[in-house]
């Protein structure tokens, strides 16, 4: 069965203290991969998506860069408004459905 | 605008009332999806819509009856619910069809409280 497994559960940071979220997964053929954040009680808003192996997206703090079985998360110098959950997503070549990852919990403190 | 509404942000309900959640899009999107997430899980996919069709149903147990009355609406009714499908529901859609490729827009959802 197809997995997505994100790492660390948690990432506690000081703010300014750069850190890189993990998202590996075991589909071959990938569609796409997702990132998301998402805030408590909120629903996931929508970050990036990378498809091919080499791929780099950037957004303000957030740099997502993907390889044949991974993808890294990269958040540059973060504040505390950069404090979430993030969540990783794949799309199987022969599944019509996303397999999301249980996600990385980021707190960063002042 | 990459934005999907829902409404009501919080609901509660008794395990005999009937009630319905709705959901708006206005990005063109052909494809709307119902999710369950349950605290400190990610989102569980229900229903997908497709051309304002039911595509896809994830066994989901009837008393939750999904509705696309047109492109830009998707709603759930809810019926006869259990106190476990108290959860966060979030409506998605995303530009095409989940087959081809799939970058779905997520609402704020809608927190369920069922007594």
């Amino acid at each position: 069965e197809d997995q997505v497994t994100q790492s660390p559960e948690a990432l506690r940071l000081q703010e300014g203290e750069s850190s890189s979220l993990n998202c590996s997964y075991t589909v071959s053929g990938l569609r796409g991969l997702f990132w998301y954040r998402q805030d408590p009680g909120k629903g996931p808003e929508f970050l990036f998506t990378l498809y091919s192996a080499g791929e780099e997206k950037e957004k303000e703090r957030l740099k997502a860069t993907l390889t044949k079985k991974e993808s890294f998360l990269h958040i540059t110098a973060p504040k505390p408004e950069d404090s979430a959950t993030y969540l990783c997503a794949v799309h199987p070549p022969n599944d019509y459905k996303l397999s999301f990852g249980a996600g990385t919990t980021v707190t960063v403190r002042a | 605008d990459t934005e999907v509404t829902q409404t009501p942000k919080h609901l509660v309900m008794g395990m005999t009332n009937k009630k319905s959640l709705k959901c708006e899009q206005h990005m063109g999107h052909r494809a709307m999806y119902w999710y369950k997430q349950k605290a400190k899980k990610p989102p569980e996919l229900m229903f997908v819509y497709s051309y304002e069709k039911l595509s896809i149903n994830e066994s989901v147990p009837s008393r939750f009856s999904p509705e696309c009355p047109n492109s830009s609406l998707l709603n759930l009714h809810l019926h006869a619910l259990q106190p476990e499908d108290s959860a966060l529901y979030l409506c998605a859609s995303s530009q095409v069809d989940m087959i081809t490729y799939n970058e779905q827009f997520f609402g704020p959802g809608t927190r369920l409280t069922v007594l």
